[in-house]
Parts: C-alpha cells; sequence; structure tokens
C-alpha cells in the first residue's frame, strides 16, 4: 500500500498569506495525485487532479505542482472560506489518501 | 447537475447488519465508476470500495475485504454499501463519490450517511 505523509498537520496564517502544503508518497506515484478540500460538516471537495490541473470551478489562487513522490498544494493568498482541512490522495497503486493539513486563522 | 444523494443517518447495536444507498443523478450511471470512503470521527479520510455499474465489477481496499459489501442496481441508480455484522469501531461517517472519467478521482460526493453503532 502506499502511503501519503502530508506536512506539516497544522498551518496557522493570516487571510492574504501564502499556504505551501506538502504530500510525499512512500513510492512514486507518478501525476496520479489529487487534492481535496473539506470544510466542517461538509463533504470533501476536489481541488486539483493529476498533481496540477485544476477541478472544474476551482479559483486560480489555487495550484498544484509535483511529479513521483513529491507533491506541493499553494494557495496563492488565502480567503477566509480556504481555512479547511486539505487532503491529498493517489491513484497509481488503489487508492489512498493522507492524513490531512489543517489549515488555520492565526 | 451531477447529484449524489445518501441515506439517511442511522443508529444500530453490534452485530446488527445495515445497508445505505446512494442515488444518484445528472449522469449517465452505468458508465461511471463509484466508491465509497469512511471517515472515522475526528479523522482523515480512508478508501474502502468502488463498483461499476455496468458490469458490477469491484474492488476493495485491503483492510475493507470481507468486512463490507459493496452492490449497485441500475435500474434505480443507486449503489450500496452493507455490513452483516456491525461493530462499534464501524461509527463513521459514510461517503459516496463518483470517479472521474478516464481517471480515479472522485470528483462528485454525496452528502454523507452518519453511522453510529452502540451497545
Amino acid at each position: 500500500e502506499i502511503v501519503l505523509t502530508q506536512s506539516p498537520a497544522t498551518l496557522s496564517l493570516s487571510p492574504g498569506e501564502r499556504a505551501t502544503l506538502s504530500c510525499r508518497a512512500s513510492q512514486s506515484v507518478s501525476s496520479y495525485l489529487a487534492w481535496y478540500q473539506q470544510k466542517p460538516g461538509q463533504a470533501p471537495r476536489l481541488l486539483i487532479y493529476d498533481a496540477s490541473s485544476r477541478a472544474t470551478g476551482i479559483p486560480a489562487r489555487f495550484s498544484g505542482s509535483g511529479s513521483g513522490t513529491d507533491f506541493t498544494l499553494i494557495i496563492s493568498s488565502l480567503e477566509p472560506e480556504d481555512f479547511a482541512v486539505y487532503y491529498c490522495q493517489q491513484r497509481s497503486n488503489w487508492w489512498t489518501f493522507g492524513q490531512g493539513t489543517k489549515v488555520e486563522i492565526k | 447537475e451531477v447529484q449524489l444523494v445518501q441515506s439517511g443517518a442511522e443508529v444500530k447495536k453490534p452485530g446488527e447488519s445495515l445497508k445505505i444507498s446512494c442515488k444518484v443523478s445528472g449522469y449517465s450511471f452505468t458508465f461511471y465508476w463509484i466508491g465509497w470512503v469512511r471517515q472515522m470521527p475526528g479523522k482523515g479520510l480512508e478508501w474502502m470500495a468502488m463498483i461499476y455499474p455496468g458490469d458490477s465489477e469491484t474492488r476493495y481496499g485491503p483492510s475493507f475485504q470481507g468486512q463490507v459489501t459493496i452492490s449497485a442496481d441500475k435500474s434505480i441508480s443507486t449503489a450500496y454499501l452493507q455490513w452483516s455484522s456491525l461493530k462499534a469501531s464501524d461509527t463513521a461517517m459514510y461517503y459516496c463519490a463518483r470517479v472521474s472519467p478516464g481517471g480515479g478521482d472522485f470528483d462528485y460526493w454525496g452528502q454523507g450517511t452518519l453511522v453510529t453503532v452502540s451497545s
């Protein structure tokens, strides 16, 4: 099973700041990596697929990069609605999720 | 508009059986994989299983093989997840989600079904 490790566990930032989230895979997943956002009491929402492609309706402030084992999600300027938990997910070998990064208001 | 609407919250006792549902609309149910994802209280997401309604091919995550059964009824565009004997550790929120065309990402999600197992 491919293990995805996200860091940091919690990111404390202010609105307008840049958020950088990391996801590392235990073995190469090529570009088969997605990012999701989950707010309290809501289902997850797909943000990024294939490492760097934005899903339908996702604002341009969200961007993804990486391939192989190291991936990054960047939120260029945090809006109030961006404070949430973010998960990465791979589909290279079965499907697994990372443990999540919580982006909280500082 | 693509929609996945899940059945309501359930409260069960250990040992009881349960079947939860996910009714889809807005796209052709037969041609997309549908998966189930577990989220235990305060925890992260875990992929459990998925099914291709067109031919009922199924795949199960290693931790869930033998623990749950996934099925689908094409006539009513509904996917199911069932347990034959619930445990307290099955207490969780369960989400169904459509697998994106040509990929393995979950592009549309149901609202979740909370299952509580307690004596």
